[in-house]
């Protein structure tokens, strides 16, 4: 079964900083760009963080760049966020996806590596983050 | 940054109804857009790809269309597991951008 576990949430005081994981199982977690994608309460879906397969390639909202940092280990199939310099608009719940990946890269579709993807197909069940003092 | 719109916020409609919802972007995306299905406390589930694709599992029941700027979303006929929030996505730029949410709510 294809799952993504996200774990490292919590409450955390402004100017704080926190790590999330998330750890892959189910599917080939070096073949995939990943993502991270928040959504505040009562909002909506929010895209925060991509990087591409083999971890060479990064990309960042601008809310957020600066701030965070993606990474990942393929040896342990495992994704990761590290926030810095937290603000209360960062309360969130925090969800790790799976990008779905089409064929080898496009004119005017995103693209990972060599490969564009065409959308997130696997989520995690999300980890929150609360940023207040 | 392209910016999406969705339409209506909510949608009040009975099980067996035809649901329209509709997106548009500030600029065109192509046809790179995806639809997502979000059901209180769970994760989004991705139905829709590339404007017209359903993804793995989606009854056709749902189905996609547009091109450039504009997209529908259209649910056939309700079933009482679809109500809930949708959500489309572009894929064409960076930085990826969701639009707002479209409720669809049992009347």
């Amino acid at each position: 079964e294809v799952q993504l576990l996200e774990s490292g949430g919590g409450l955390v005081q402004p100017g704080g900083s926190l790590r999330f994981s998330c750890e892959a199982s189910g599917f080939t977690f070096s073949g995939y760009a990943m993502s991270w994608v928040r959504q505040a309460p009562g909002k909506g879906l929010e895209w925060v963080s991509s990087i591409s397969a083999r971890g060479g390639s990064t990309y960042y909202a601008d809310s957020v760049k600066g701030r965070f940092t993606i990474s990942r280990d393929n040896s342990k199939n495992t994704l990761y966020l590290q926030m810095n310099s937290l603000r209360a608009e960062d309360t969130a719940v925090y969800y790790c996806a799976k990008e779905a990946r089409g064929g080898i890269t496009i004119f005017g579709v995103v693209s990972m590596g060599n490969y564009y993807y065409y959308g997130m197909d696997v989520w995690g069940q999300g980890t929150t983050v609360t940023v207040s003092s | 940054e392209i910016v999406l719109t969705q339409s209506p916020a909510t949608l009040s409609l009975s099980p067996g109804e035809r649901a329209t919802l509709s997106c548009r972007a500030s600029q065109s995306v192509s046809s790179y857009l995806a639809w997502y299905q979000q059901k209180p406390g769970q994760p989004p589930r991705l139905l829709i790809y590339d404007t017209s694709n359903r993804a793995t599992g989606i009854p056709a029941r749902f189905s996609g269309s547009g091109s450039g700027t504009d997209f529908t979303l259209t649910i056939s006929s309700l079933e009482p597991e679809d109500f809930a929030v949708y959500y489309c996505q572009q894929r064409s730029n960076w930085p990826l951008t969701f639009g707002g949410g479209t409720k669809v709510e049992i009347k």
